[in-house]
């Protein structure tokens, strides 16, 4: 029973490149999470989405930023032209459910992005 | 105002010893959970205990224990007897349960534990 699995483990950008980062939830869970953790910094919200739908996406930055997650396959972020400043460690979460559900919140071991 | 503050940047404690990490939290919203996780040098994150707003006894994982106190606003960690291990960021988190269905946490800043031999 594998957990939320992300890929790849550590990824490095040249600035402008594109980065693709993706995430498969825990078999069961239909809601997935995107984190941002800058150095030093706990995780902060980026992202909310369910099978072909964003649910709340307030924390995602204006431009260059985007997520999806189809109906089949795992969730992708997707972060277009980098800067330096997107070097960070992105954690995905998973859970059975969305509202009802306070408790069952899985993370993944998260993505490194370097950008140089 | 912060949702989540954690005001001990690092702590030291004794390889055997108890120590409290101290989390403080800010909702206006009844209902609501609180979480540690653990993150290893390795950098993954640990769920280790959670915390329901209803829940009337304080929750307990091993040597982990939360001492939540409502009316204070408080989810302060428990690690009894300390092991190297142990030695980590710890962060809290909050999620609320709210009208809008988009249940993310907010985390704090974290405080580094280092368990001395």
């Amino acid at each position: 029973n594998a957990g939320v699995m992300q890929n790849p483990r550590h990824l490095v950008r040249r600035r402008g490149q594109e980065a693709r980062l993706r995430c498969s939830p825990m078999k069961g869970h239909s809601h997935v999470y995107w984190y941002r953790q800058l150095p030093e910094e706990g995780l902060k919200f980026m992202v909310y989405l369910q099978k072909e739908n964003i649910i709340d996406e307030s924390g995602m930055p204006k431009e260059r930023f985007s997520a999806e997650f189809p109906k089949e396959g795992p969730s992708i972020l997707r972060i277009q032209q980098v800067v330096r400043g997107d070097s960070a460690a992105y954690f995905c979460a998973s859970s059975p459910s969305g509202r009802t559900q306070i408790y069952g919140y899985t993370f993944g071991s998260g993505t490194r992005l370097t950008v140089v | 105002a912060q949702k989540i503050t954690q005001t001990q940047p690092g702590m030291f404690v004794q390889e055997k010893e108890a120590v409290t990490l101290d989390c403080t939290y800010d909702t206006s919203d009844p209902s609501y959970g609180l979480f540690w996780y653990k993150q290893p040098s390795s950098g993954e994150m640990i769920f280790l205990i959670y915390q329901g707003s209803y829940d009337q006894q304080n929750a307990t994982e091993g040597r982990y224990s939360l001492n939540f106190q409502k009316a204070r606003k408080s989810a302060n960690l428990v690690i009894s007897a300390s092991q190297l291990g142990d030695s980590a960021m710890y962060f809290c988190a909050m999620r609320e349960a709210d009208q809008t269905g988009a249940n993310n946490l907010f985390f704090g800043t974290g405080t580094r534990l280092t368990v001395i031999p």
